[in-house]
């Protein structure tokens, strides 16, 4: 089955630098990845997505790049602001039919005035 | 929109009682659900995938007479903690999809359980 992992587990930014957070997967097979918000005590927010047909997606100061060869798709948070702090999961899945999703670890960053 | 509820948002329960907890699609149709448990400061872990109509698909390890899923209509999904034991603490979030085409999912705002 898939499994993901996700890098690192903790990342500790100054406001205004930028965020890098790195998953690798296991299962070729895989082409929808998410990305996921968590703020603590809440729900996990899909904050970008991007599927195996694409190599980089962006949305504002949020990007999520992929390379399928490598196995291995990375978030990029720029200009980081202080509201970004939360835990982030990566996840990956076979896209359609009930596939189910498989999250990475989480990584937890925090965002220093 | 995509908006999912939860109900309750907390519960505390007597060792050896059952919990349920429910999940609701509340502007769209359902047609698949996750269950999901996430313990403290770590990931979410998939219990079960539940289909409408039909039984749901429980991850190696979950004890399927436990963990009690039913998804009755389109946009209603029960998960039900039978005998409940202090272990099964935990906060426990449900998800769904807007069909067998769209990737994306949805989260619930959880459930947290504790059982004294």
């Amino acid at each position: 089955g898939e499994n993901v992992e996700q890098h690192p587990s903790t990342l500790s930014v100054q406001e205004g630098d930028s965020a890098v957070i790195k998953c690798t997967y296991s299962d070729s097979a895989s082409n929808y990845f998410p990305w996921y918000k968590q703020e603590l005590g809440k729900r996990p927010q899909l904050i970008i997505d991007i599927r195996s047909n694409v190599g980089e997606k962006k949305d504002q100061r949020i990007a999520v790049t992929l390379n399928k060869t490598a196995k291995h798709f990375s978030l990029h948070i720029t200009e980081t602001q202080p509201e970004d702090s939360a835990v982030y999961f990566c996840a990956a899945s076979q896209s359609g039919g009930y596939n189910k999703l498989i999250f990475g670890a989480g990584t937890r960053l925090a965002v220093h005035p | 929109g995509a908006v999912v509820s939860q109900h309750p948002s907390r519960v505390i329960c007597k060792s050896g009682t059952s919990v349920k907890i429910e999940c609701r699609s509340l502007d769209f149709q359902a047609t698949t659900m996750f269950w999901y448990r996430q313990f403290p400061k770590q990931s979410l872990m998939l219990m079960a995938t539940s289909n409408e109509g039909s039984k749901a698909t429980y991850e190696q390890g979950v004890e399927k007479d436990k963990f009690l899923i039913n998804h009755a209509s389109l946009t209603l999904s029960t998960l039900t903690v039978t005998s409940a034991h202090p272990e099964d603490s935990s906060f426990y979030i449900c998800s769904a999809r807007k069909g067998p085409q769209r990737d994306e999912q949805y989260f619930g705002p959880g459930t947290r359980l504790t059982v004294t």
